[in-house]
């Protein structure tokens, strides 16, 4: 199994210019995520989703969109890239939201913006 | 602001040495701790889980405890090789809220 894919793995971007970030699961969890990390500070969430169709903002949306159409796939959109974005974002799945749930990460996107 | 503390921020060890390294945390509302390892380029990985006061678990070398009561958990490790440097991050769960807290990390780094 692949587990939890992300492409790309490294970004330049320039302020202003927009991108989606593509996540993908083979394990037909229900729960997907986006996580920015950033030096010195844990995980932030940035959007969950419990299932297809449904899609809830974390900690940190602003400036991000997602979408759900497929059990599989959890795309991250950024609207107008900020040097404010620049981290290393990471999709994760688990089998759903219980707070017990052991969650798979991606190899993580390292975005950079201009 | 609910704050999951990690300390200390890095750890340099000989090879061979056991350490640990500490997780706080709120203890009003507690429902689960876990504790990830991640490694330089890699994607983190679930060590533990655990919910009851006084938990132990344990993964070869690699093992921790929890004391909801006090807020926080202990990650040890015995006889530290090369392939345990990592940054080992926890992360609470609380009742009151569907989202897990994540600590900073401890970045651990053995030195041969």
């Amino acid at each position: 199994n692949a587990g939890v894919t992300q492409t790309p793995k490294f970004q330049v971007l320039k302020t202003g210019q927009s991108m989606t970030l593509q996540c993908a699961q083979d394990m037909n969890h229900e729960y997907m995520s986006w996580y920015r990390q950033d030096p010195g500070m844990g995980l932030r969430l940035i959007h969950y989703s419990v299932g297809a169709g449904i899609t809830d903002q974390g900690e940190v949306p602003n400036g991000y969109n997602v979408s759900r159409s497929t059990t599989e796939d959890f795309p991250l959109r950024l609207l107008s890239a900020a040097p404010s974005q620049t981290s290393v974002y990471f999709c994760a799945s688990s089998y759903s939201r219980q707070l017990t749930d052991t969650q798979y990460f991606g190899p993580g996107t390292r975005l950079t913006v201009l | 602001i609910l704050n999951v503390e990690q300390s200390p921020q890095s750890l340099h060890v000989q090879e061979g040495d056991s350490t640990n390294f500490t997780c706080s945390f709120p203890s009003s509302n507690f429902y689960a701790l876990h504790w990830y390892r991640w490694e330089t380029a890699k994607s983190p990985e679930a060590l533990f889980v655990m919910t009851l006061n006084g938990d132990e678990k344990k993964k070869g070398r690699i093992s921790a405890t929890l004391n909801t009561k006090e807020g926080y958990s202990y990650l040890y490790i015995k006889g530290s090789q090369p392939e345990d440097s990592a940054t080992y991050l926890c992360a609470l769960g609380m009742d009151s809220n569907y989202q897990l807290i994540w600590g900073a990390g401890t970045k651990l780094i053995i030195k041969p």
